[in-house]
């Protein structure tokens, strides 16, 4: 069974740029997660999708960063402008089963791209 | 609020040494999920263990154990024997439901050989 993908693996831009991020879920996984991880920090999530619905972007800072999951498979992260404290690895996971107020699945992760804002 | 508090930041170890890695949590859900995830230097995070808050077993695997207390609050994992191929920063995660995880700080092991 193929894992997550996220392209691409790295990227550098120039504050105030913009920058893009894609995940490919496992396949048939309903759920989609965005997570930032700051150097020498856990995973902070960004947006939890549900299909293509949003469940949570509580901690999304949405006056730059915006999420779209249209067909309920692949998703896009995006960034615009990019400031200084973006510099972070995105990482992109899947879990298989729909959201219950009690059940949490396990989370399956992909390689993550790390993003470097100069 | 929920919160996982992993207070060892880095550890070494030498080879074949027994480590183990330190998990506390508060939630006030009384259903939630611990998890552990292993994250080498490739990045990848991999998943190790999922435990709900109504098993209290204690679980092998290999080398790997996961001692679950609720009474201390607490989720400590143990590798025996370890091996170089266990350097990694590990993880420990909750969540009390609704599938948002939180996740602990990390402990970078260092296994020497």
């Amino acid at each position: 069974e193929a894992g997550v993908a996220q392209s691409p693996r790295y990227k550098i831009i120039e504050k105030r740029q913009s920058v893009a991020f894609w995940c490919n879920p496992i396949s048939g996984h309903a759920t989609l997660y965005w997570y930032q991880q700051i150097l020498g920090q856990g995973p902070k999530l960004l947006i939890q999708f549900q299909n293509n619905g949003v469940v949570d972007d509580s901690q999304l800072p949405k006056d730059r960063f915006s999420a779209e999951r249209l067909k309920g498979v692949d998703s896009t992260l995006k960034i615009q402008p990019a400031k200084l404290e973006d510099s972070a690895v995105y990482l992109c996971a899947s879990s298989p089963f729909t959201w219950t107020r009690t059940r949490t699945d396990t989370q399956y992760f992909g390689p993550g791209t790390r993003l470097t804002v100069l | 609020a929920q919160k996982v508090t992993q207070a060892q930041t880095e550890i070494s170890v030498v080879e074949k040494e027994d480590v183990t890695l330190d998990c506390v949590y508060e939630t006030r859900d009384t259903t939630y999920y611990l998890f552990w995830y292993k994250q080498p230097p490739s990045g990848e995070l991999v998943f190790l263990i999922r435990r709900n808050s109504f098993d209290e077993q204690n679980e092998i695997s290999g080398r790997y154990s996961w001692n679950f207390q609720k009474s201390t609050s607490s989720f400590n994992f143990t590798i025996t024997a370890s091996q170089v191929v266990d350097s990694a920063v590990y993880f420990c995660a909750l969540s009390g439901g609704y599938q948002k995880v939180t996740f602990g700080t990390g402990t970078k092991l260092q296994v020497i050989p």
